[in-house]
């Protein structure tokens, strides 16, 4: 079955700090790639997304890329705001694993002012 | 107006009592799911459905049922809660031609005393 592994958290930035945070996947077939993001009290709302191998997904300054030769899709952000402190997932689906996500364990992400 | 709801939103309740917690979706999605949310473990699937008559176990099902009364909802019960049932437990829903992107619910924060 697939399988999502993320870099262990929490992560503490100062605004406007560069942000990285590492996430592998395992999955059989051509899974699509997605982060999830979690506001305080709120439930997932979809960040982006990758179907394919060596898509980027983007959206609100975060980038990501499906790396199909590291099984990789890190997650990334040029200069962070107060407003990015949320839990961050990575998830996969497809595959074997027919239409259900894979969570990773998620990423607490605070930054300071 | 919210897309996926949940009702209710928080509960408290005591060990062996019934407990069913509803969710309700206005995207015409015909797939949905029940997650539930522990601190550092991420999200696991409860169950999932695919359709009306399609009902699947998830990675952690025991102690759980569900009813798929009507396309739009999708009831979680806990037949004699537990303590370690305490949790908080997330609906989700998906459109089968969209990539497995997974719209989720505002949450229903469980204690179970």
């Amino acid at each position: 079955g697939n399988s999502v592994t993320q870099m262990e958290g929490p992560v503490t930035l100062s605004e406007e700090a560069f942000l990285t945070i590492n996430c592998t996947y395992t999955a059989t077939g051509y899974p699509s790639l997605f982060w999830y993001v979690q506001y305080p009290g709120e439930g997932l709302q979809l960040l982006l997304k990758a179907t394919k191998a060596d898509d980027k997904g983007s959206n609100k300054g975060f980038e990501a890329t499906y790396r199909k030769e590291t099984t990789s899709f890190h997650l990334e952000k040029g200069s962070v705001q107060v407003s990015d402190s949320a839990v961050y997932f990575c998830a996969n689906a497809g595959g074997t694993s027919y239409g259900k996500l894979t969570f990773g364990q998620g990423t607490i992400l605070t930054v300071h002012p | 107006d919210a897309d996926v709801t949940q009702t209710p939103r928080n509960r408290i309740t005591k060990t062996g009592k019934r407990i069913m917690l509803e969710c309700s979706q206005t995207k015409g999605h015909d797939r949905m799911y029940w997650y539930r949310q522990d601190p550092g473990l991420g999200l696991r699937l409860i169950y999932y459905s695919f359709d009306v008559k399609d009902i699947n176990k998830g990675e952690i099902s025991d102690g759980y049922s569900v009813s798929r009364q009507a396309q739009a909802k999708f009831s979680l019960s806990l037949e004699s809660a537990i303590p370690n049932q305490t949790a908080l437990y997330f609906c989700a829903t998906s459109d089968t031609y969209r990539d497995f992107e997974q719209f989720f619910g505002p949450g229903t924060r469980l204690t179970v005393l």
